[in-house]
Order: structure tokens, then sequence, then C-alpha cells
């Protein structure tokens, strides 16, 4: 069975702050992929990410950056230099190589920042 | 940029009423999903529809829930007789062929499903 676990429920930051949004996963695959969605208040999905299990190296994108590691099953999401349009619910997510797998979401962190 | 669209956005039901949910999945994409998400809890997999037939359900998608692809741009979730606890948001999915596996999946924007 897979499972994701984001302990974070809320998390409140005043702009400009970094904060680190941290996901632990669960799975007996060797070959999966780790995602992560954002959820704004409008309530669409919105994909941010998507990381294969065998490349292990961090990525960076403007102000987002993400931190693989296999050894401790853990793809933690850091907003460098918050600002308020990143306020929204950030979700991590599994699935296996198969094709068609469906996504094991996490419970959720609700990001708050604050002006 | 293609994009999966649902519709309604917002349906408001009784007790007891069948539903239907419609999506039109990104033109080219094999697999469909539906996904529902309970007001402020966690996205959680229904369904998922490959060569037309479902290929994988979740222990939430019983007897009350069935989809289709009746022809070939739409699929439908129905619900055939709600109650209260099906309110939620429910998200239709699409993601390419094989060949692309490793895609995340396309969401809709959602249909917000109230049962009153």
């Amino acid at each position: 069975a897979q499972k994701v676990t984001q302990a974070q429920t809320e998390i409140s930051v005043v702009e400009k702050e970094d904060v680190t949004l941290d996901c632990v996963y669960e799975t007996r695959d060797t070959t999966y992929y780790l995602f992560w969605y954002k959820q704004p208040p409008s309530g669409e999905l919105v994909f941010l990410i998507r990381r294969n299990s065998f490349d292990e190296q961090n990525e960076i994108s403007g102000r987002y950056s993400w931190n693989f590691q296999k050894s401790t099953s853990s793809f933690n999401f850091t907003i460098t230099a918050s600002q308020v349009v990143d306020s929204a619910v950030y979700f991590c997510a599994l699935r296996r190589e198969t094709s068609g797998s469906r996504l094991t979401f996490g419970e959720g962190t609700q990001l708050t920042v604050n002006p | 940029e293609p994009e999966v669209t649902q519709t309604p956005s917002h349906q408001v039901t009784q007790m007891g009423q069948e539903v239907i949910l419609r999506c039109v999945p990104i033109s080219n994409h094999l697999y469909f999903y539906w996904y529902r998400q309970i007001l402020g809890q966690k996205v959680e997999f229904l369904v998922s529809f490959y060569n037309n037939e479902i290929s994988e359900k979740s222990e939430i998608f019983d007897d009350q829930f069935s989809v289709e692809r009746p022809d070939g741009s739409n699929f439908t979730l129905k619900i055939r007789s709600t109650k209260l606890e099906d309110s939620a948001m429910y998200f239709c999915a699409s993601t390419p062929t094989a060949t692309h596996s490793s895609f995340g999946a396309f969401f809709g924007q959602g249909t917000r499903l109230t049962v009153v």
C-alpha cells in the first residue's frame, strides 16, 4: 500500500519569509513518481512538479525548490521569499510507475502568507 | 493549452436523487479518472478508466457509482441515489499514453456537489 504524510496541517508566515513544506511517503515500489500540487482558494488543483524516484537531483524553479531524499523517503518543498499569492493548500502525491496508476495524496498543508 | 473541462461547476441536489457529473478529458489522453475531495480533507481516488472499462476502483466507489464514456469525448460519473455524505468536490483527470507514463494527472477545475 502507498501512503503520503504531510505532518504540517497549517503553516502561517509573514511575507518574504522562507517556508518549507514537509512530505514523507511510503511505498514498496522501487520506481515511482512524486508530485506537488497547489490548491488555491478557488479550488482547482495546479500541478507544480513531478519527480522520478531514480532522480534525486534537487530542483529549483524560481522561488520554488524541491529536496528529494530517497534514503529518508522525503520530498520537501521550499518557497523562498514567500508572497501573499502563495497562500493555498499544498498537496504532495505519489503514484506507481505503471501507466494509469492512481495518485495517492497526502492530507495537505494549508499555507497562509500574511502581509 | 489543452485542458480538462468539467460541467457543471456547482450542482445542488436533493438526497436520493441521481446526479451525473460530466467531464471532457484532453483529446489525445487515454486514461481517465475521478477523484473526490470532501471539504477540508485530502483528495481521494475513486476510479480509473481505460480502453472503455474500469481499470481500478477504490473502496469508496461502491454500487452507487458508475462511470461511462458515452461518446468519443465525454467521461461521466453517475451517482444513483445521492447521500448527504456525497457532498464534495469531484475532480476529473486524464493522463496521456503509456509512452508518457511519468506524467501526473491533468485535473479539471472540479464540480462542487452539494446534497441537501
